[in-house]
């Protein structure tokens, strides 16, 4: 069964950097075709894909915040590591874990955390 | 980045009615668009990938159809678990962009 859970702080200042992790079960990263990425979800609902990393350390992201992203991945430890800089009061969001389906598109997901609500404010 | 346009922004209907939602891409895709639904305060989840493959688990009353640009969702029969916001997705290029989403209300 695969699982995947978000962690890192709820309440960031503006200018300060976030630092999210993803710790997951059920599957390896080391196994060819897997992918493990982010999304986030504003308040106003709308989805945005923000980064994913694949098993080979391949590593995609959206274009408009690719200055701000990194995406890294700890396969010992089943982890994944996102972190954006320079946060803005904008970038409040419940930011989700996914799985990327294995053999489709990339952008595909067949499993999300539960997502963490990341604020940003003074 | 592909834009995504979703119709209805709402929908009301009953139990046991065929609903359809559409969404149409700012340019052509093939076939990669995917379904998503979403119930308040949980992660979406994936019903229909490559616009019309279903899920393992979904039930076979969801069906998608399209290609290139115009893509729908059917619900054959809506059960009362069904009432949530249902996203599109393109997984053709990077950024994914999804749709704005349609909320699926009880009448």
């Amino acid at each position: 069964q695969i699982t995947l859970k978000e962690s890192g702080p709820t309440l960031v200042k503006p200018t300060q950097t976030l630092t999210l992790t993803c710790t997951f079960s059920g599957f390896s990263l080391s196994t060819s075709g897997v992918g493990v990425g982010w999304i986030r979800q504003s308040p106003g609902k709308a989805l945005e894909w923000l980064a994913l990393i694949y098993w080979d350390d391949d590593k995609r992201y959206s274009p408009s915040l690719r200055s701000r992203l990194t995406i890294t991945k700890d396969t010992s430890k089943n982890q994944v590591v996102l972190t954006m800089t320079n946060m803005d009061p904008v970038d409040t969001a419940t930011y989700y874990c996914v799985h990327r389906l294995n053999g489709a598109s990339p952008g595909t997901v067949d499993y999300w955390g539960q997502g963490t609500l990341v604020t940003v404010s003074s | 980045d592909i834009q995504m346009t979703q119709s209805p922004s709402s929908l009301s209907a009953s139990v046991g009615d065929r609903v359809t939602i559409t969404c149409r891409t700012s340019q052509s895709i093939s076939k990669y668009l995917n379904w998503y639904q979403q119930k308040p305060g949980k992660a979406p989840k994936l019903l229909i990938y490559d616009a019309s493959s279903l899920q393992s688990g979904v039930p076979s009353r969801f069906s998608g159809s399209g290609s290139g640009t115009d893509f729908t969702l059917t619900i054959s029969s809506l059960q009362p678990e069904d009432f949530a916001t249902y996203f599109c997705q393109q997984s053709y290029g990077s950024p994914y962009t999804f749709g704005q989403g349609t909320r699926l209300e009880i009448k």
